[in-house]
């Protein structure tokens, strides 16, 4: 069964930094979402990514956050300067778009910022 | 807004026993209505889902009816084993936008 696919699994960096989560959707899925968990707590919706463009977002994601689809298959979020509070597992979903398509999730990027 | 209330947690019991998760909604329209699970150091799987009113999603001898008059969408399972140990999220999707709300999760730990 095809499945979404991040790397990498856990990435340590330190405050300051940029860093780029990057995600495998699944091939013929057309939306494309990033939500992060806070270590314990709620699914938090980030974004949402369509034609190319993002088509929603949330308060969350602001100008530190950016998410680029730069090759057709790859779609990544970078974050420009990471703070500790940003530490949490990011996950990548992909659904087909169709009125009853349930998100497919990749297994996260956990993210440590020290 | 639109939005998914879950049955606040930890839940623990006893191998073989029944389990209920609440889940309860708001939304205007005609949501899509989902049960995923994340277990320990995974990202969330699909369970089960429900389309439209009275349809039951069912999986893994777990169930779940789309109920619209008392919209809730609870997750119920007969006998539950010491491998359904995770948290379980309910979430609703509209057509229309492709946006997709949370519950908060609830944690269940089964125990031999």
């Amino acid at each position: 069964e095809p499945e979404v696919t991040q790397t990498p699994s856990h990435q340590v960096t330190q405050m300051g930094q940029e860093v780029i989560l990057r995600c495998v959707p699944i091939s013929n899925h057309l939306y494309f979402y990033w939500y992060r968990q806070i270590l314990g707590q709620k699914v938090e919706f980030l974004v949402s990514f369509y034609n190319n463009e993002i088509s929603e977002k949330s308060e969350i994601f602001d100008d530190q956050f950016s998410v680029e689809r730069p090759d057709g298959s790859n779609f990544t979020l970078k974050i420009r300067s990471t703070k500790l509070e940003d530490s949490a597992m990011y996950f990548c979903a992909s659904t087909g778009g169709s009125s009853t398509s349930p998100l497919h999730f990749g297994n996260g990027t956990r993210l440590t910022v020290t | 807004g639109d939005s998914v209330t879950q049955m606040e947690g930890p839940v623990t019991l006893s191998e073989e026993a029944f389990l209920t998760i609440n889940c309860t909604y708001t939304a205007t329209g005609y949501p899509s209505l989902f049960w995923y699970v994340q277990y320990p150091g995974e990202g969330l799987q699909l369970l089960l889902k429900a389309t439209k009113a009275d349809d039951k999603g069912s999986n893994k001898g777990f169930e779940a009816t789309y109920r619209k008059e008392t919209t809730s969408f609870h997750l119920e399972k007969g006998s539950v084993q010491v491998s359904d140990s995770a948290v379980y999220f309910c979430a609703l999707s509209f057509p229309t936008g492709n946006q997709f709300y949370f519950g908060t999760g609830t944690s269940l730990t089964v125990i031999p």
